[in-house]
């Protein structure tokens, strides 16, 4: 089935270490995004890519790092964590030129201790 | 700078009754307008959108929504909810041209339904 595939689902991660988020998909879509969700507070971006080899910063980068070496791929790093990313993280993707509409991921719920 | 607000958090109707979720955007241009519902651990889907042409949209699973520019709302609507329905649900505002790359979405209400 096509689509966003996000590991790991669950991740607790003690602070100060590094993780890797890890998002893929097959849909072809040029940009993807990563958003993270937190109560109260909704969807936030914290980067984003049009395509593969370009990267940019969302509303709230710091702390996060991303890649994009191919059309496929977009990981987010934390270099080192802390308890203010406990968050869930949402990977999406879009089809440039479209009419808009990004497809999620599952998600991936990070608690950093 | 885009916004969006959804004034209600939390929701609850009975099965059955009709649903209105509220949604208010503040964009510097016509927007495009996004509802998604997101399940109890889950990924969001899009539940419909609106970019031009007629103001009522239709969506998936019985919804609907309506642009009122002079009100700058897009608020969702199902003249009879069912258990199913319980999520959470956004509304989210953007437009992926001229060099923005941001959906801003809403803080999300939670739709509870009772028997």
């Amino acid at each position: 089935i096509a689509g966003i595939t996000q590991a790991p689902t669950s991740q607790i991660l003690a602070a100060g270490r590094r993780m890797t988020l890890r998002c893929t998909q097959d849909m072809r879509h040029n940009a993807m995004y990563w958003y993270r969700q937190d109560l109260g507070l909704g969807l936030r971006l914290i980067h984003y890519s049009n395509t593969a080899g370009t990267t940019g910063k969302g509303e709230v980068p710091d702390g996060y790092s991303v890649s994009r070496a191919n059309t496929d791929d977009f990981p987010l790093t934390l270099a080192s964590a802390v308890p203010s990313q406990t968050s869930v993280y949402f990977c999406a993707s879009r089809r440039r030129g479209g009419t808009g509409e990004l497809f999620f991921g599952e998600g991936s719920r990070l608690t950093v201790l | 700078a885009q916004s969006v607000t959804q004034p209600d958090i939390h929701i609850t109707v009975s099965e059955g009754a009709s649903l209105e979720l509220r949604c208010n955007y503040s964009y510097g241009a016509t927007p495009y307008l996004f509802w998604y519902v997101q399940s109890p651990g889950q990924g969001l889907q899009l539940l419909l959108k609106y970019f031009s042409g007629d103001t009522l949209v239709q969506g998936i699973k019985g919804f609907e929504a309506e642009f009122k520019r002079s009100q700058s709302s897009f608020n969702l609507r199902k003249p009879s909810v069912h258990w199913s329905d319980a999520a959470e649900y956004f509304c989210a505002v953007g437009r992926f041209a001229d060099g923005n790359e941001k959906l801003t979405f809403g803080t999300g209400t939670r739709l509870t339904i009772i028997p």
